[in-house]
Parts: C-alpha cells; structure tokens; sequence
C-alpha cells in the first residue's frame, strides 16, 4: 500500500538553528510531492512542492526540499528557524495521476525563543 | 475573500445524534474532498468528489454520506454520531486530479462527541 513516513514526530529547536525533517514515502512511479504546514489552529498551507525538473525545491518563508528519487526522499529543510515556523508540518504524495494526497503522520516543530 | 470555507468551526454534539457539516469553494476546482485529522494529527482521506461525482470513498462507515449539489459545495453527514467520531474535518478542493498545487483547505471543523 502506497504510504507517507515522516521519522521525526517532535524537533525542539533553538531560533537560528538549521532545519531537516525526514519524509520517505513507498511508491515506485512517477510521484508529486508536497509539504504543507498548518500552524496552531489553522488550516493546511501550502509550503512547496515538487513536480519535474530541479529536485531542489524552494518554498515560501526560507523553506527548501530536496526530491531524492533513489531514497524515495522529500526531505523538508531550512537554514535558520524562528519562533514563528512553531507548527505542524505534513509530508504529502500523489502517486501517478490519481487525485488523492497521501499523508504523512505529521512533525511537530517547536522553536524555543 | 475564503477559498474554501466550512460551517460550522465547531460543533459540540451528543451520542447518537446526527450532523452536517458544509463546506463551499469559490476557486472554481473541480473536485473536492473531505480529509478527517485524528488526535495524533494524522491526516486520511475520505471522500473525494470531482464535479458531483464520487470518485473516492476510502474505508469509512456507512454512518458518513457526502452530499454534492454542485461543484462548488461538498457537504458532510454523520448519522449516530459516536465518540470516535470527535476529530477535526478538513474539507479541501483542487483542479481536477490535485493540479500542480496539491490542495486548498478549509479551516477545519472541530466535532466533539460527547
């Protein structure tokens, strides 16, 4: 079954730390790939996705993602957190041309002022 | 101006009762879906229409029956609402088959059962 791991459930960082989250997803075809973040209370937004082409990927608010097609990877990343980017963040993937995203089971990140 | 909105944002309600929760988009996509989002966070599809046809119906009690008048709305109904039940419901709405921007979502609706 086509399914959506993200290793890492809780980060605490510091502001101005750098920012990797994991996300592998099980799927042998041709694959988009999002992430999204939904900060307290809200809903889901979009942060970037990844299509065709560069596999590097960069999103709004600093947020870059790295499409390793070999590791079946979508890693989330960012240089330097802020107490700001404190949220949910949902690895997503839309296998072939089906219409349905699968998630991941969330990171939360706490960023300590 | 809302994307995508859902009525009500919360929704505190008994055992055994029966509710609707709706939801509107003004994007002009054309499928729509109903996402539950769990205690853990863990998002998982339910329902998916494009343009009032049901195209997706993952494992979910027959207690659940989306409703589509049209392409713009997709609401929800739950019948014999039990605790488990209490989540929060996302609805969102895409170009047809996700586009090239995944989904927009609505601001979720927080159901308790009590």
């Amino acid at each position: 079954a086509q399914s959506v791991s993200q290793h890492n459930h809780h980060v605490i960082l510091s502001e101005a730390a750098s920012l990797e989250l994991g996300c592998n997803y099980s799927y042998g075809g041709t694959v988009n790939l999002f992430w999204y973040v939904q900060y307290p209370g809200q809903h889901l937004q979009l942060l970037l996705k990844y299509f065709s082409g560069d596999p590097l990927v960069k999103g709004i608010k600093g947020f870059e993602a790295e499409f390793i097609k070999s590791k079946f990877s979508f890693n989330l990343r960012k240089p330097s957190v802020q107490w700001s980017d404190t949220a949910e963040y949902f690895c997503a993937v839309r296998p072939g041309n089906t219409g349905k995203l699968i998630f991941g089971q969330g990171t939360t990140l706490q960023v300590k002022p | 101006d809302t994307a995508v909105s859902q009525t009500p944002k919360y929704l505190v309600t008994q055992m055994g009762n029966d509710k609707s929760i709706k939801c509107e988009q003004n994007l002009g996509h054309d499928t729509m879906y109903w996402y539950k989002q769990d205690s853990k966070k863990f998002l998982k599809i339910m329902f998916s229409y494009n343009n009032k046809e049901l195209i997706i119906n993952e494992t979910v009690p027959n207690r659940f029956s989306p409703k589509s008048p049209d392409k713009a709305h997709l609401n929800l109904h739950i019948n014999s609402l039990e605790l488990g039940d209490s989540a929060v419901y996302f609805c969102a709405s895409s170009p047809q088959g996700a586009g090239r921007n995944g989904y927009t979502f609505g601001s979720g609706t927080r159901l308790t059962v009590v």
